[in-house]
């Protein structure tokens, strides 16, 4: 079965500091997908990185960066030199079988980012 | 980039009425799926749409939903007779590859 797991409900941090978002996922599938959303206070859902099982090279997007590892099933986020706009929620989301009429995203649970001045 | 749109942005209704949520996909797109958020908790899948019929579907998604695109560019998510646990944001998304893409959502609160 699929399942998404985002253990830390919420993190405050002061800003400039560095967090790290968890994310542990299950799948039976060899072939699967892994994405990020932001979810600011707005409501929307915005995009941040997808990554495919197939590639486990770690990204770096500024001051974003995320650390995938299949040996332990997870795929984690870290914000470095947090700022007051990073505040919002984060969604981890997997996705097997998107080359069929599949495709769904299955979401954690997200986790709250605080970030004070 | 181009932007999936959904309308109305807030909808209120009451009890046992039926409601009709709105979404404009990315033309080129060729899936489409709707997404239920209840306040405070994570995105939950709906259905999904393919080629003109529905590809899979959650448990949440009963009788009471039905979806529709009616004209080659709406996506429609009907809810029948509306529950109070129906409140919640509900998010069109479509795609074409790998990446789906998201409308800003359809806040339903239901009296």
């Amino acid at each position: 079965a699929q399942k998404v797991t985002q253990a830390q409900t919420e993190i405050s941090v002061v800003e400039k500091e560095d967090v790290t978002l968890d994310c542990v996922y299950e799948t039976r599938d060899t072939t699967y997908y892994l994405f990020w959303y932001k979810q600011p206070p707005s409501g929307e859902l915005v995009f941040l990185i997808r990554r495919n099982s197939f590639d486990e090279q770690n990204e770096i997007s500024g001051r974003y960066s995320w650390n995938f590892q299949k040996s332990t099933s997870s795929f984690n986020f870290t914000i470095t030199a947090s700022q007051v706009v990073d505040s919002a929620v984060y969604f981890c989301a997997l996705s097997e079988s998107i080359y069929n009429q599949g495709g769904k995203l299955i979401f954690g649970q997200g986790t709250e980012l605080s970030v004070k001045p | 980039e181009p932007e999936v749109t959904q309308t109305p942005s807030h909808q209120v209704t009451q009890m046992g009425q039926e409601v009709i949520l709105r979404c404009v996909p990315i033309s080129n797109h060729l899936y489409f799926y709707w997404y239920r958020q209840i306040l405070g908790q994570k995105v939950e899948f709906l259905v999904s749409f393919y080629n003109n019929e529905i590809s899979e579907k959650s448990e949440i998604f009963d009788d009471q939903f039905s979806v529709e695109r009616p004209d080659g560019s709406n996506f429609t998510l009907k809810i029948r007779s509306t529950k109070l646990e129906d409140s919640a944001m509900y998010f069109c998304a479509s795609r074409r590859e790998l990446r789906q893409f998201f409308g800003p959502g359809t806040r339903l609160t239901v009296l």
